[in-house]
């Protein structure tokens, strides 16, 4: 069965630190992998997602993740941290050939600070 | 970018009522859409898969005749929580798959039942 983990349930950062917020998963065979994230009473916003290619995935407002393929990590990071980072982040992972069912981990709370 | 609406963004019922809730796919036609369900500070939970002309797919553990799910076109799918109780209370996100197989979120409606 698909799972994802989320190890840390809340990240906090100095304001231009760097940041890491951690992610393992488990899915048999390919696995595409995703990060979103969630501002208070809003929906999902896409951020960057890892199909294949080049284990390092540039995505929205300066993140950035690396998948792992032996450690089966895909954490997201950010040279330098803002305050309005400050945020719910979610990894999700689908089997590969279909962009099907999300699984979603329990979420990471960022708190950037001044 | 794809955009996905939901209406209402909040609404209050008594118990033992109904509530529908919508989802729309505004610039581009999604044949599959997905209901999710978030409790406070936890992860979303996928509720089913419904899939333009046919009956929805649910998640083990989700009762169908109380979340009723109709995706009549290709640019809307309704979820209706029959004789809602405050348990069903919750943050009910929606999101629609592309032809490219994009998930797009929409920015998830709150429900509280009295």
């Amino acid at each position: 069965a698909q799972s994802v983990a989320q190890p840390e349930d809340q990240v906090n950062v100095a304001e231009g630190n760097p940041l890491t917020v951690k992610c393992t998963y488990s899915v048999s065979g390919n696995p595409y992998l995703f990060w979103y994230v969630q501002y208070p009473n809003r929906g999902l916003q896409f951020l960057l997602k890892y199909i294949t290619g080049d284990n390092l995935v540039k995505g929205s407002y300066g993140f950035e993740a690396e998948f792992n393929k032996s450690q089966t990590s895909f954490h997201l990071k950010k040279p330098s941290a803002l305050v309005s980072d400050s945020a719910l982040y979610f990894c999700a992972v689908s089997k590969s050939g279909g962009y099907n069912k999300l699984i979603f981990g329990a979420g990471t709370r960022l708190a950037v600070h001044p | 970018g794809a955009v996905v609406s939901q209406h209402p963004s909040w609404v209050i019922c008594k118990s033992g009522t109904s509530v529908k809730i919508e989802c729309r796919s505004l610039d581009f036609q999604a044949t599959t859409m997905f209901w999710y369900r978030q409790f406070p500070k936890q992860s979303l939970m996928l509720m089913a898969t419904s899939n333009e002309g046919s009956k929805a797919t649910y998640e083990q553990g989700v009762e169908k005749d109380k979340f009723l799910i109709n995706h009549a076109s290709l640019t809307l799918s309704t979820l209706t929580v029959t004789s809602a109780h405050p348990e069903d209370s919750s943050f009910y996100i929606c999101s629609a798959r592309d032809w490219q197989n994009e998930q797009y979120f929409g920015p998830g409606t709150r429900l509280t039942v009295t």
